[in-house]
């Protein structure tokens, strides 16, 4: 059975402080994403990499950073929390190849909320 | 550049009404579409893509070129359709899917 996991479902934290938001998937996959989900402005994603040590920024990069030192692992990094970062972030993976059956596996979500 | 349009944030029905949850894409190339499904405490899952034709928990979407749409349809809503919907636009073999803000679907007993 496919598996992606999320490190925390609910984490609070205080403006100003380092956040790491971890993802692990077991299939093997080459991409890995990372999303905010809020409501009314759909999926955003952040950032996405393709292979290990590779990222690329996507719609809403800023504030963030991310880290890929295994093919299993891709971190979400806030650098300096602030509170319009509380949001879901989803985490998510798939494998390239032909785009039609590109399905991206989601992990639970993790609810950050910055204080 | 891609873009996905669902119209509508939210959408209420009775249950055993027809159900539509629509979706407009922006799109130079040959457009790869899907369905994602979020039940409530669930994570998102696939619900269908366009390439399989299929029909999943009685949904269907067919995918229109010359309107650029991809609806999602059911003749028949029951309350465990209840659920975030969104539309996805992928097309590169990198991976990516371009998703639309997602529609609320409430279906009432």
């Amino acid at each position: 059975d496919v598996k992606v996991t999320q490190s925390s479902r609910y984490l609070v934290k205080r403006t100003g402080e380092k956040v790491f938001l971890e993802c692990v998937q077991d299939m093997d996959h080459e991409n890995m994403f990372w999303y905010r989900q809020d409501p009314g402005l759909g999926l955003r994603l952040i950032y996405f990499s393709y292979d290990v040590k590779m990222k690329e920024k996507g719609d809403i990069p800023e504030g963030y950073s991310v880290s890929r030192e295994k093919k299993e692992r891709f971190s979400l990094i806030l650098e300096s929390a602030s509170t319009n970062q509380t949001s879901m972030y989803l985490c998510a993976s798939s494998t390239p190849g032909l785009a039609s059956y590109n399905e991206q596996f989601f992990g639970p979500g993790t609810r950050l909320t910055v204080l | 550049a891609q873009r996905v349009t669902q119209p509508e944030k939210l959408l209420s029905v009775f249950k055993g009404a027809p159900v539509e949850l629509k979706c407009n894409y922006s799109y130079s190339g040959s457009p790869e579409l899907f369905w994602y499904v979020q039940y409530s405490r669930q994570r998102l899952q696939l619900l269908l893509r366009h390439i399989s034709r299929e029909s999943i928990k009685g949904f269907t979407a067919d995918l229109n070129k010359g309107e650029t749409s991809f609806h999602l349809k059911k003749p028949f809503a029951q309350e465990e359709d209840s659920a975030m919907y969104y539309c996805a636009l992928g097309g590169t073999n990198a991976g990516k899917s371009t998703f639309g803000d997602g529609t609320t679907l409430t279906v009432k007993p």
